[in-house]
């Protein structure tokens, strides 16, 4: 069984850099034709798609966030991360991150970490 | 913004069927059809439906998707109290690039 777990400060800064991991346990993160997605929610909001990465290093960001957006992948560490800039208010949520493929589409996901932007 | 369109609320009787619907376009739903999560308050979303319309395993046979042009729909048969919960579609646009997820439906259990 796959299972991801977020991590990372809880309370950051505005402007500064918003970064978390996920550590997939139970499969490595090279097997099989995945990619490994960070999602956010608002309180009370819908679901946001961040961006993706393939343990190739390829990403796709979503439109809205790539000027602000890294994703990165340490298959040695079976863990990927999310490094997001000039974070404001409107940028705190819970922060998801979650396996996709092709055929499973977004199967597994993270039990998410809260993260807020505040002084 | 939410890039699919889902109506904010549903209610439904004990026992009864809703059908819950996700409208986008065909750079999305109409190319590659709409997975379906389930998410209740406090925990994270759950994979319901996969974009072909099967089911993960241990998914319940009440829950059932079909797609006409460009909008989805999630049929949960049988209505249980533990089907009251926020309901989000999600496709893959190709003209983006990106994952696009409706705003989600509140479904309501009377």
């Amino acid at each position: 069984q796959v299972q991801l777990q977020e991590s990372g400060p809880g309370l950051v800064k505005p402007s500064q850099t918003l970064s978390l991991t996920c550590t997939v346990s139970g499969a490595s993160i090279t097997s099989g034709s995945y990619y490994w997605n960070w999602i956010r929610q608002p309180a009370g909001k819908g679901l946001e798609w961040i961006g993706r990465i393939y343990t190739s290093g390829s990403t796709n960001y979503n439109p809205s966030l790539k000027s602000r957006v890294t994703i990165s992948v340490d298959t040695s560490k079976n863990q990927f991360s999310l490094n997001l800039t000039s974070v404001t208010a409107a940028d705190t949520a819970v922060f998801y991150c979650a396996r996709g493929s092709r055929s499973s589409d977004l199967d597994y996901w993270g039990q998410g970490t809260l993260v807020t932007v505040s002084s | 913004q939410a890039g699919l369109t889902q109506p904010p609320s549903v209610s439904k009787g004990l026992r009864q069927t809703a059908t819950l619907t996700c409208t986008g376009n065909s750079d999305n739903v109409g190319n590659q059809g709409a997975a379906w999560l389930q998410q209740h308050q406090g925990h994270p979303p759950k994979l319901l439906c996969y974009r072909n319309n099967n089911r993960p395993s241990g998914i319940s046979e009440r829950f059932s998707t079909s797609r006409s042009g460009n909008t989805a729909s999630l049929t949960i048969t049988g209505l249980q109290p533990e089907d009251e919960a926020d309901y989000y579609c999600s496709a893959w646009d190709n003209s983006l690039s990106a994952w696009v997820f409706g705003g989600g439906t509140k479904l309501t259990v009377l």
